[in-house]
């Protein structure tokens, strides 16, 4: 699987966008990008994934660069619920298992 | 989506016992389960794959005999951690996958938070 960078931890005022950027330039052609996020002694909860084409959920939007060498989650209003690392993860479709990285802590602020 | 359960979601074990944690795939039929095990302030780490009916495949560094991981069936697995020792607390979380299932994404269970003392 390839690698993920995420920025360790991001900051974001309730109610406004939280944009999450993730680097993955070493993503192979047939690797999908997934967004997973885990709240505090929970199991990881899937948010949403794509190939090459921007994704848009009741949860959240998925913007991939046109080299697919990155991408940003968007949550449009973040509440404060929405707090939580945040996983970046690419996998090719039925490779299974996850390699989770590091993740970015956001952390939504009144 | 899917639902995937764990039991328990904590156990508290003495040193030298063993514990066993379930997965059960509750409304599809998961042919491979994953396990991870995560430590605070960590990120998950996959211990072993396990597809229904065959032996787990586990990675580097993780003992196959201590952590002893049945797939007996298509909706149940099973993590025993055997001879509990304080350094096994951590919080273990399986994942499953149904056959065929593409690029759709694996369902995670709750975790179990496993403390030895």
């Amino acid at each position: 699987d390839a690698k993920t960078t995420q920025p360790p931890s991001m900051d974001c005022a309730e109610g406004r966008a939280a944009n999450l950027p993730c680097n993955h330039s070493t993503i192979s052609g047939n690797e999908y990008v997934y967004w997973y996020r885990q709240i505090h002694s929970q199991g990881p909860q899937y948010i949403i994934h794509g190939l090459k084409n921007n994704e848009t959920n009741e949860m959240a939007s998925l913007i991939i660069t046109e080299d697919r060498k990155s991408s940003t989650l968007i949550l449009p209003h973040a509440t404060l619920r929405d707090t939580a690392v945040y996983y970046c993860i690419v996998r090719a479709a039925n490779a299974g298992k996850s390699t989770f990285g590091d993740g970015t802590t956001l952390t939504v602020k009144p | 989506g899917a639902v995937v359960s764990q039991h328990p979601s904590r156990v508290i074990c003495k040193s030298g016992t063993s514990v066993k944690i379930e997965c059960r795939s509750l409304d599809f039929q998961a042919t491979t389960m994953f396990w991870y095990r995560q430590f605070p302030k960590q990120s998950l780490m996959l211990m072993a794959t396990s597809n229904e009916g065959s032996k787990a495949t586990y990675e580097q560094g993780v003992e196959k005999d201590k952590f002893l991981i049945n797939h007996a069936s298509l909706t149940l697995s099973t993590l025993t951690v055997t001879s509990a020792h304080p350094e096994d607390s951590s919080f273990y979380i399986c994942s499953a996958r149904g056959q065929g299932w593409g690029s759709t994404e694996a369902f995670f269970g709750q975790g179990t938070r496993l403390t030895v003392v």
